[in-house]
């Protein structure tokens, strides 16, 4: 099975700042990762795909980058609205598998 | 619009089963793979299982393997995930999700807790 190592767990930060959350796999998996956002008691909404592709209707400010092994999900100026839990998902192979999660608090 | 709605959650003793159910509207169900993902209280996202759009294939995680079986009905548009030999540890919220390309869609998910 495809691990997913997401990091960092948590991170504080201000609105406007740029926040970068980090995903490893275990394994080559192409582009074939997404990034979810998701907020206390809601559903997981899809932000990224292919990557670096964006979902329809997601602010530009986020943007994801990468492919093999290595991927970045950026929030180039963070808003109040984005303080929420981060995961990414590999689907390259099955088991499908998410990273552990970044909780982005405000500072 | 897409619309997915997850019922069938609840308490259930441990060993026991129970079956999810998740109604699908607003899209061709029959051409899209279908996902069930569940989050533990106060825990990550874990990946259950998929049913590819004609039902010919079936994947599943590790910690549900041989005990969960996911399936479909094309004609009624929903979703299915029997649950068999229940453990504390399949304590969750289970989603219904589509996770393809074109689309990805969420359900509000059902809330399942094994306890004695």
């Amino acid at each position: 099975d495809i691990q997913m190592t997401q990091s960092p767990s948590s991170l504080s930060a201000s609105v406007g700042d740029r926040v970068t959350i980090t995903c490893r796999a275990s394994q080559g998996i192409r582009n074939d990762l997404g990034w979810y956002q998701q907020k206390p008691g809601k559903a997981p909404k899809r932000l990224i795909y292919a990557a670096s592709s964006l979902q329809s209707g997601v602010p530009s400010r986020f943007s994801g980058s990468g492919s093999g092994t290595e991927f970045t999900l950026t929030i180039r100026s963070l808003q109040p609205e984005d303080f929420a839990t981060y995961y990414c998902l590999q689907h390259n192979s099955y088991p499908w598998t998410f990273g552990q999660g970044t909780k982005v608090e405000i500072k | 619009q897409v619309q997915l709605v997850e019922s069938g959650g609840g308490v259930v003793q441990p060993g026991r089963s129970l079956r999810l159910s998740c109604a699908a509207s607003g899209f061709t169900f029959s051409t899209y793979d279908m996902h069930w993902v569940r989050q533990a209280p106060g825990k990550g996202l874990e990946w259950v299982a998929v049913i590819w759009y004609d039902g010919s294939n079936k994947y599943y995680a590790d910690s549900v393997k041989g005990r969960f079986t996911i399936s479909r009905d094309n004609s009624k548009n929903t979703l299915y995930l029997q649950m068999n030999s229940l453990r504390a540890e399949d304590t969750a919220v289970y989603y219904c999700a589509i996770c393809g390309v074109s689309e990805d869609s969420w359900g509000q998910g059902t809330v399942v807790t094994v306890s004695s």
